[in-house]
C-alpha cells in the first residue's frame, strides 16, 4: 500500500497567515492525489482534486501543487471558518489511503 | 440537491453482523462508482471498498483489513449501496461513510462493536 505522510500534525496560524500543508507519498503517484476538509462533526469536503484542481464552489484561497511523491496545500489568507482538519488523499492505486492529517487551529 | 444517508449502525458484540445502507438521490447513481470510508474514533481515515458501476461489471475492491468479511454490494433501481459486515471486531468501531465518487459524502453513521 502507498504510505501518505503529512506534515504538520497541528498548525496554529493567526487570521491572514499563509498556510501550507504538506503531503508526501511513499512512490509516485502521479497527480492522483486530493484535499480534504473536515469540520468538527462533519463529513470530508473536497477542496483539491488532482493535485490542483479546485473544486467548484471552493474559495480561490485554497491552491494545491506538486506532483510524484511531493504536494502542498496553501490557504492564501487564513480566514476563521478555515479552522478544520485537513485529509490528503492518493487515488493513484487500491488501496487509496489518506495522510494523518493536519488539525488547524487559530492563534 | 445531492443526497447520501447512511443507517444502520449501533452497537454490536465482536463475532456479529450489521448492514450500512446508503440511499442516494440528486446525481446519476447508476454510472457512479461507490464507496465506504471508515474514520475511528482517533480520527483515522480508512477507504475499505468500492464498487463500480454496470459497464465496469460491479467490480469490487476491498482494503486487507475488511476482505473476506465485509461485502459491498448496489442496487442501481433504489439508487443504494450496502456494506455487509460479518465477523466485526473491536477494531471496526469507526463511523461509515459512503461516496460517490470521492466527491459527494453522506453525513456518516456510527459502529460501535464492544462487548
Amino acid at each position: 500500500d502507498i504510505q501518505m505522510t503529512q506534515s504538520p500534525s497541528f498548525l496554529s496560524a493567526s487570521v491572514g497567515d499563509r498556510v501550507t500543508i504538506n503531503c508526501k507519498a511513499s512512490q509516485n503517484i502521479n497527480r492522483y492525489l486530493n484535499w480534504y476538509q473536515q469540520k468538527l462533526g462533519e463529513a470530508p469536503k473536497l477542496l483539491i482534486y488532482n493535485a490542483n484542481s479546485l473544486q467548484t464552489g471552493i474559495p480561490s484561497r485554497f491552491s494545491g501543487s506538486g506532483s510524484g511523491t511531493d504536494f502542498t496545500l496553501t490557504i492564501s489568507s487564513l480566514q476563521p471558518e478555515d479552522v478544520a482538519t485537513y485529509f490528503c488523499l492518493q487515488h493513484n492505486s487500491w488501496p487509496r489511503t489518506f495522510g494523518g492529517g493536519t488539525k488547524l487551529e487559530l492563534k | 440537491e445531492v443526497q447520501l444517508v447512511e443507517t444502520g449502525g449501533g452497537l454490536v458484540q465482536p463475532g456479529k453482523s450489521l448492514k450500512l445502507t446508503c440511499a442516494t438521490s440528486g446525481f446519476t447513481f447508476s454510472t457512479a462508482w461507490m464507496h465506504w470510508v471508515r474514520q475511528s474514533p482517533e480520527k483515522r481515515l480508512e477507504w475499505i471498498a468500492r464498487i463500480k458501476d454496470k459497464s465496469n461489471n460491479y467490480a469490487t475492491d476491498y482494503v486487507e483489513s475488511v476482505k473476506g468479511r465485509f461485502t459491498i454490494s448496489r442496487d442501481d433501481s433504489k439508487s443504494s449501496v450496502y456494506l455487509q459486515m460479518n465477523s466485526l471486531k473491536e477494531e471496526d468501531t469507526a463511523t461509515y461513510y459512503c461516496t460517490a465518487g470521492s466527491l459527494y459524502w453522506g453525513q456518516g453513521v456510527m459502529v460501535t462493536v464492544s462487548s
